[in-house]
């Protein structure tokens, strides 16, 4: 059950676009699409930004789209504002440990 | 509004026990599957156990394996922790969360909880 694989810090400056990675294996990532994005500012809990892979819980900005490709899968980030600095976590279900599990997290900075 | 509402967590000594609870409101929870996420001071989110909305089906990361227990009281619309042989590497605040079906799997956790702080310390 070992951690996704994320940047440990991603930065941009106001209304750039930035992307950030998520890195698993063929059992979690790669094998189905139980793949979401969490937003995390200090002090506050997680907040679901994305789901299975590219859908959006209502209230959740445009600005926010998801991606995958193999065993990677994408956060992008358009017209980055000063809000969306925060910690970003990807999450995937393992289907060969039947767990969930998280990324690493990586730091947005807004320049 | 649908809320939870986390409680029990605090200062125990290694080896020691707490029972954490995650008080449902605004839903009912036996129709929804439900997770206990830990973070570390610090440090990233930690997925920990999680049980279907009968409460039948349980699951556990290995690190709490044969330590911690996860159940719910449909009744009182209350889901519990129950964590024994704690240790220092518990530390971390944890948070309740709900899924989006009546059995795991799912990787969409809205809403969570507010987090309860559990220090393992002597």
């Amino acid at each position: 059950q070992s951690a996704l694989t994320q940047p440990a810090s991603v930065s941009g400056s106001p209304g750039q676009s930035i992307t950030v990675s998520c890195t698993g294996t063929s059992s979690d990532v790669g094998g189905h699409n139980f793949v979401s994005w969490y937003q995390q500012h200090p002090g506050k809990a997680p907040k679901v930004i994305l789901y299975d892979v590219s859908n959006r819980p209502s209230g959740v900005s445009n600005r926010f789209s998801g991606s995958k490709s193999g065993n990677t899968a994408s956060l992008t980030i358009s017209g980055l504002q000063v809000e969306d600095e925060a910690e970003y976590y990807c999450s995937s279900y393992s289907s060969s440990s039947s767990l969930g599990v998280f990324g690493t997290g990586t730091q947005v900075t807004v320049l | 509004e649908v809320q939870l509402l986390e409680s029990g967590g605090g200062l125990v000594q290694p080896g020691g026990s707490l029972r954490l609870s995650c008080a449902a409101s605004g839903f009912t929870l036996s129709t929804y599957a439900m997770s206990w996420v830990r973070q570390a001071p610090g440090k990233g989110l930690e997925w920990v156990s999680a049980s279907s909305g009968s409460g039948g089906s349980t699951y556990y990361v290995d690190s709490v394996k044969g330590r911690f227990t996860i159940s719910r009281d449909n009744s009182k619309n209350t889901l519990y922790l129950q964590m024994n042989s704690l240790r220092a590497e518990d530390t971390a605040i944890y948070y309740c969360a709900r899924s989006r079906f009546l059995e795991w799997p799912d990787n969409c956790f809205d809403p969570w909880g507010q987090g309860t702080l559990v220090t393992v310390s002597s």
